[in-house]
């Protein structure tokens, strides 16, 4: 059961733009949502969360906003790195970290 | 502070072989969570322990995965006999437990990749 969903496999951007991820979600219950990145080799490493109660939440280049209505989340990042060019995963838990619920990736490259 | 550490990084077996995989948490961490993430697809939740009890091991596939947490510290993850849809990187992250840690944070390792021919 696909509770998170990433339905982006790839996304390509010009160094300086903007990156906007998604994420959509069916599990109401879900009360945190985080950001994770990975490079290759590597395990995931974490990126930015927001919890339920807030709509957007933000760190230097990256913001997240969460759309509780249309069971949706982006992740922003302004501007866009070469270094930032990894594959993004969104995850969703339900009961601080309980059974974190992951997307299946998103990859993103920022083109020089 | 030392992060998660996994052994072995890789490892190729035949189908019906055995395999075990280690991990080490960042030290007092009391949540460790074993995920498989098969190519393509994002990491799916195995089994989590709280300290050497499990919480979670809804999705383990128990006639032929077996995972324990001796001690509350290191954990091992066993596969016996082992499929050919098995092969996928194996992730071990812990977290500081239910009562800490920063808005829900797994720390990964760096993965032990399994194939199976």
């Amino acid at each position: 059961d696909q509770q998170v969903k990433q339905n982006s496999p790839s996304l390509s951007v010009q160094e300086g733009r903007i990156s906007i991820l998604n994420c959509d979600y069916t599990n109401s219950m879900f009360d945190y949502f985080l950001w994770y990145k990975k490079y290759p080799a590597e395990g995931p490493t974490f990126l930015i969360s927001i919890s339920s109660i807030k709509d957007k939440n933000e760190d230097g280049r990256f913001t997240v906003f969460l759309n509780k209505s249309a069971k949706h989340l982006s992740l922003h990042i302004v501007p866009s790195q070469p270094g930032d060019s990894a594959v993004y995963f969104c995850a969703a838990s339900g009961d601080y970290n309980n059974d974190m619920r992951f997307g299946a990736g998103t990859r993103l490259t920022v083109k020089p | 502070e030392a992060g998660v550490a996994q052994s072995p990084r890789y490892k190729i077996i035949e189908k019906r072989q055995s395999v075990a995989f280690w991990c080490n948490p960042i030290s007092g961490h009391a949540t460790l969570y074993w995920y498989q993430q098969i190519l393509g697809q994002g990491p799916k939740l195995l089994i989590q322990f709280q300290n050497n009890g499990v919480v979670d091991d809804s999705q383990l596939p128990k006639d032929r995965f077996s995972a324990e947490r001796l001690k509350g510290v290191d954990s091992t993850l066993k596969i016996q006999p082992a499929k050919l849809e098995d092969s996928a990187v194996y992730l071990c992250a812990s977290s500081p437990g239910l009562a800490g840690g920063r808005s829900g944070e797994l720390f990964f390792g760096e993965g032990s990749r399994l194939t199976v021919l």
